[in-house]
């Protein structure tokens, strides 16, 4: 069960797009689509915010969404804005039928 | 409006005992499986441990295998996590968190559970 690799941390301007990357192997992001992604703001529960590799739920906005190819799952943000500065998770069901969370990126929005 | 409220954490010392709960609110708890995730301070999410809707099919990350035990009372609409022999290593935020297929769609606030001598 070792943790899915996510960049530290990335940063963007205000407007701009970012992509965060998060690697697993064929036994969980490359085995199922079912890779989810969760944001928290400092102090805060974390939020779903992309579903099944790529769907949105209800109340998320369209400026983010959900990739993958192989191994490694990716979440894009565009038109950064301010209030999207948080950290992000990508999780995935494994192979074992347990879940597997990657260790985190802090988005900073300069 | 969807809510889990966990409750029962503190703080105890190594090796001893602690039960968390989780009061749900909002849906119709039998319908879904529940997770239970965890924080420790300053640190990434970490999977803890699943039951599904009926109890039949329970999970639990390699870290607390034989040590913890989830369960569900669907008639009182809560999840527990039974936490034993309990290490510096447990100190987390633990999450109450609901289940839709393959994810997690709604998050409980979390409970503190501090192992400290």
């Amino acid at each position: 069960q070792s943790a899915l690799t996510q960049p530290a941390s990335v940063s963007g301007s205000p407007g701009q797009s970012i992509t965060i990357s998060c690697t697993g192997t064929s036994s969980d992001v490359g085995g199922y689509n079912y890779v989810s992604w969760y944001q928290q703001h400092p102090g805060k529960a974390p939020k779903l915010m992309i579903y099944d590799v790529n769907k949105r739920p209800s109340g998320v906005s369209n400026r983010f969404s959900g990739s993958k190819s192989a191994n490694t799952a990716s979440l894009t943000i565009s038109g950064l804005q301010p209030e999207d500065e948080a950290d992000y998770y990508c999780s995935s069901y494994t192979s074992s039928t347990t879940w597997v969370f990657g260790g985190g990126t802090k988005l900073t929005v300069l | 409006e969807v809510q889990m409220v966990e409750s029962g954490g503190g703080l105890v010392q190594p090796g001893r005992s602690l039960r968390l709960s989780c009061a749900a609110s909002g849906f119709t708890f039998d319908d879904y499986a529940m997770h239970w995730v965890r924080q420790a301070p300053g640190k990434g999410l970490e999977w803890v441990s699943s039951i599904s809707w009926n109890s039949v099919i329970t999970g639990y990350a390699d870290s607390v295998k034989g040590r913890f035990t989830i369960s569900r009372d669907n008639a009182k609409n809560s999840l527990y996590l039974q936490m034993n022999s309990l290490r510096a290593e447990d100190t987390a935020f633990y999450y109450c968190v609901k289940a839709r297929d393959y994810y997690m769609d709604v998050w409980g606030k979390g409970t503190t559970v501090t192992v400290s001598s």
